[in-house]
C-alpha cells in the first residue's frame, strides 16, 4: 500500500525567506506525486504534479518540487515566501495505473511571519 | 465557472438524521472521486466513479454511506442514521481518466453532526 509522510506539522518563516516543505512517499512502483495547497475552509488546489521525465518540477505561484527516487522525497521549494503562501500544504501520491486516487500526507501548516 | 461544484458548502445535522451531499464534476471529466477530511489530516479516500459506474469503495465508507453517480455526471453521496464521528469535510474530485491528468477538487462541504 502506498503512503505518504509529511514529518513537518506546522512551520513558520518570514516573508522573503525560503521555504522547504518536506514529502517522503512509500511505493512499490513509479509513483505520480503532487502538492496541492488548501487555505481555511476552502477546497485544494494543485500547485504541481511529477508523473515522468525531469525530475525538478515548476509549479504555480512560483513554488517547485524535486522528485528523487534514491530518498523517496519529493520536496517543495519556494525562494521567496509571501504572506498569501500561509495555508495548509498536502503531498499526495497516487498509483500510475487504474484509479489513481490520491494518497495524502497529514499536511504542513504554514505561517508566514511579517 | 466551469470547476468542480459542491452543495451545500456547510451543512448542520442532528444525529441519527440522513444527508445527502451533491457534487456537480467538471463536465467532460469522466472520473469522479469522494474523499473526507478530518480536522488536522490529510483528505482520504472514500470512493471512485468512472462514468456511472462505481468502480470502489475504501473501507472507510460504511454500510451508511452510499454514493450515485446516475448517468456518469453529477453524484451524491448520502448518509444514513449520521453519527458524531461523520463530522468532517467532505470533498469531491474530478478528472479525465487515461493519461497524465490530474483531479480538481470542489471546495467541499462541511458537515457538523450534533
Amino acid at each position: 500500500a502506498q503512503s505518504v509522510t509529511q514529518p513537518d506539522i506546522h512551520i513558520t518563516v518570514s516573508e522573503g525567506a525560503s521555504l522547504e516543505l518536506r514529502c517522503n512517499y512509500s511505493y512499490g512502483a513509479t509513483p505520480y506525486l503532487f502538492w496541492y495547497v488548501q487555505s481555511p475552509g476552502q477546497g485544494l488546489q494543485l500547485l504541481l504534479k511529477y508523473f515522468s521525465g525531469d525530475t525538478l518540477v515548476q509549479g504555480i505561484k512560483g513554488f517547485e518540487a524535486e522528485f528523487k527516487r534514491s530518498q523517496s522525497s519529493f520536496n517543495l521549494r519556494k525562494p521567496s515566501v509571501h504572506w498569501s503562501d500561509a495555508a495548509e500544504y498536502f503531498c499526495a501520491v497516487a498509483r500510475d495505473t487504474g484509479r489513481r486516487a490520491l494518497t495524502f500526507g497529514s499536511g504542513t501548516r504554514l505561517q508566514v511571519q511579517p | 465557472d466551469t470547476g468542480v461544484s459542491q452543495d451545500p458548502r456547510h451543512k448542520i445535522t442532528k444525529r441519527g438524521q440522513n444527508v445527502t451531499f451533491r457534487c456537480d464534476p467538471i463536465s467532460e471529466h469522466n472520473r469522479l472521486y469522494w474523499y473526507r477530511q478530518t480536522l488536522g489530516q490529510g483528505p482520504e479516500f472514500l470512493t471512485y466513479f468512472q462514468n456511472e459506474a462505481q468502480l470502489e469503495k475504501s473501507r472507510l465508507l460504511s454500510d451508511r454511506f452510499s454514493a450515485e453517480r446516475p448517468k456518469g455526471s453529477f453524484s451524491t453521496l448520502e448518509i444514513q442514521r449520521t453519527e458524531q464521528g461523520d463530522s468532517a469535510m467532505y470533498l469531491c474530485a474530478s478528472s479525465f481518466g487515461g493519461g497524465n491528468t490530474e483531479a480538481f477538487f470542489g471546495q467541499g462541504t462541511r458537515l457538523t453532526v450534533v
